[in-house]
């Protein structure tokens, strides 16, 4: 079945440091990849999203390429922002679902950035 | 638009009892998503409605479980006889037709079972 797997937080940057957070998959089908960003006390929201090999997504600063051969969608940024602080999801989904059902997120990451 | 809704946002009840959770979706999204969420882990999925039918359960979706969404628009998720093993944050997403990938999601309704 799919998977994701994410580095394990927290991990605790200062501000302006650049920031990487590894994401791998694991499909059978022609999955469309995702982060989603969760801040304290909110809900998910999508950040941003590649749905083919070797598209890039990016959003407030934050990008992430779609590598096929290495089955990665890390997400970086160049300079973090203390309001950067939050929990961040890796997803997929299968292509082939036309209903979303198979949504498969990873276990997210908690990033701190310290003042 | 004011986003996804969830109604309460917090739920301690007593292991034996039942609660149920409520949903407001975007209002011109036809899909509604339920998904639990445990501590450190991501979200994972439920059930899933396109407007008023549920397509799809999870395995995780016991028979304790039953979601409705009558009339296609606001859901409701029963849990009954709740155990503490249900103990999570349930969250609820939206998403527009044709376009499944983006999922809206409410702020959640986290369920303490005591």
């Amino acid at each position: 079945g799919n998977s994701v797997t994410q580095m394990e937080g927290p991990v605790t940057l200062s501000e302006e440091a650049f920031l990487t957070i590894n994401c791998t998959y694991t499909a059978t089908g022609y999955p469309s990849l995702f982060w989603y960003v969760q801040y304290p006390g909110e809900g998910l929201q999508l950040l941003l999203k590649a749905t083919k090999a070797d598209d890039k997504g990016s959003n407030k600063g934050f990008e992430a390429t779609y590598r096929k051969e290495t089955t990665s969608f890390h997400l970086e940024k160049g300079s973090v922002q203390v309001s950067d602080s939050a929990v961040y999801f890796c997803a997929l989904s299968d292509l082939r679902d036309n209903y979303g059902q198979n949504f498969v997120f990873g276990p997210g990451t908690r990033l701190s950035v310290l003042p | 638009d004011t986003g996804v809704s969830q109604d309460p946002r917090h739920k301690i009840t007593k292991r034996g009892q039942n609660v149920t959770f409520r949903c407001d979706p975007i209002s011109e999204h036809n899909r509604l998503y339920w998904y639990r969420q445990t501590l450190g882990q991501g979200p994972e999925f439920l059930t899933y409605f396109q407007n008023e039918a549920q397509l799809e359960k999870s395995r995780l979706l016991s028979d304790r479980f039953s979601a409705e969404r009558p009339k296609g628009s606001f859901s409701t998720l029963e849990i009954q006889r709740t155990e503490q093993g249900d103990s999570a944050m349930y969250l609820c997403a939206s998403s527009p037709s044709g376009r499944a990938y983006e999922q809206y999601f409410g702020p959640g309704t986290r369920l303490t079972v005591t």
